[in-house]
């Protein structure tokens, strides 16, 4: 039974940084993209990243880049996602989720529980 | 940016059918995908390109794609569908690639 659980969340001041993690099990870690999707407190989804099966391919949302940076462990079968320079609006509920590009698109077919990170002084 | 536009909320009564909708310039050339979410869990795939299921997702459950216009169509709605369902697609021309519609809110009365 494939699992993803993410773990770091907390609460940081303005201006820190977090490191989020995600562990991955019940699936071959390394035949799959992986991203991050966050949700802030009451709104909806918002895409972060993701990266390729290698972790030589990154992608990130506009208001992300230079701020976040995804990386994975395929030895470990764990996703990262370190986040600095932090603001508010960064507050949120943050999804680890398995990413299906065979489409040519990714889409999302698993999730997992979310780690929330709460930015405020 | 690209935008997905959905309706904020639909509401229906048990065995009736809901449609929401889904709205982007892109989609006549992109795929869609539904998620559906309930309160304090996380997201659910039930519809991927445009129209295929997963498993494990009941049948009450379609896609279709008209246009710029997606609908995910559940038939026979019953009180455990109640929850906010979220499109998503991608636009390789966008400055965010991966993009999700607003969420549409949908109540059983």
């Amino acid at each position: 039974q494939m699992q993803l659980v993410e773990s770091g969340g907390g609460l940081v001041k303005p201006g820190g940084s977090l490191r989020l993690s995600c562990a991955a099990s019940g699936f071959t870690f390394n035949d799959y993209y992986m991203s991050w999707i966050r949700q802030a407190p009451g709104k909806g989804l918002e895409w972060v990243s993701y990266i390729s099966i290698s972790g030589n391919y990154t992608n990130y949302a506009d208001s992300m880049k230079g701020r976040f940076t995804i990386s994975r462990d395929n030895a470990k079968n764990s996703l990262y996602l370190q986040m600095n320079s932090l603001r508010a609006e960064d507050t949120a509920v943050y999804y680890c989720a398995r990413a299906d590009l065979r489409g040519g698109d990714p889409y999302f077919d698993s999730w997992g529980q979310g780690t929330l990170v709460t930015v405020s002084s | 940016s690209y935008e997905l536009t959905q309706p904020p909320s639909v509401s229906v009564s048990p065995g009736q059918t809901a449609r929401i909708t889904c709205s982007g310039d892109a989609l006549p050339k992109q795929y869609a995908y539904w998620y559906q979410q309930k309160p304090g869990q996380a997201p659910v795939l039930v519809i991927y390109k445009d129209s295929e299921r997963p498993s494990g997702i009941p049948e009450r459950f379609s896609g279709s794609s008209s246009g710029t216009t997606v609908t995910l169509t559940i038939s026979g709605v019953q009180a455990e569908d109640e929850a906010n369902y979220y499109c998503q697609s991608a636009d390789s021309s966008s400055t965010s690639y991966v993009v999700f519609g607003g969420g549409t809110k949908l109540t059983v009365l």
